[in-house]
């Protein structure tokens, strides 16, 4: 069954702090995967999207990562700030299933002055 | 910018109500999509449509109807709204199968 799974569910860090969010999945073959940001009451924001031949892919403050062998991906956030408190959600799009993705269930990130 | 524009931030209705949710975008985009996002369980497509008058199941469409006349409108209707529809119900738009802009969702009660 193709899962995107999330670590940790929540998290809290201090202002100015470097952390690292998790994703394993097991969807394969895929297409891309993606990182969403979705504060409080907003809808996601897409910040990077990784097809399976990319290993890295940076947006500002955010770089992701991706391990195609072990089917990981990280979002690492640098110097983080107090508007970076949000969900952070993961998802797979499948290989060749047109508009299907894979969501997985988001880390909550509070960051605290 | 994008815009998707979803008519509704909060809607509280009864139960056996029939509720139309709206969302609209300002980039001509041939894509939408309707999605409900519930603690725990992530995002769901409920519909997707790809182009004026075309619709296609997403993985929990019972319960749902979907409605797109025009290109920027995509209508999302609860023929008949039960305790187990209360979500928050998100719609987005892309060029191409895969969701790129969301709006800011409508969080309904059904009591």
């Amino acid at each position: 069954k193709n899962q995107v799974e999330q670590s940790p569910q929540s998290l809290i860090i201090l202002e100015g702090k470097n952390c690292t969010l998790q994703c394993n999945y097991t969807v394969s073959p895929f297409s891309n995967l993606r990182w969403y940001k979705q504060d409080t009451g907003r809808g996601p924001v897409s910040l990077t999207i990784m097809t399976f031949s990319e290993n890295t892919k940076s947006n500002g403050r955010y770089t992701a990562t991706l391990d195609a062998d072990t089917k990981q991906s990280s979002l690492h956030i640098t110097a983080s700030q107090l508007s970076d408190s949000a969900s952070y959600i993961c998802v797979v799009s499948p290989y060749n299933q047109g508009g299907k993705l894979i969501f997985g269930q988001g880390t909550e990130l509070s960051v605290k002055p | 910018d994008v815009k998707v524009t979803q008519s509704s931030r909060y809607l509280v209705k009864r139960t056996g109500e029939k509720v139309f949710l709206e969302c609209v975008q300002d980039m001509d985009h041939e894509n939408m999509f309707w999605y409900r996002q519930d603690p725990g369980l992530g995002l769901r497509l409920i519909y997707f449509s790809y182009d004026v008058k075309m619709k296609e199941k997403g993985d929990i469409p019972e319960g749902y109807s979907v409605s797109r006349e025009k290109k920027e409108r995509f209508s999302l209707i609860l023929e008949s709204a039960s305790t187990n529809q209360t979500s928050m119900y998100l719609c987005a738009s892309s060029f191409t199968g895969i969701p790129l802009h969301f709006g800011n969702g409508t969080r309904l009660t059904v009591t």
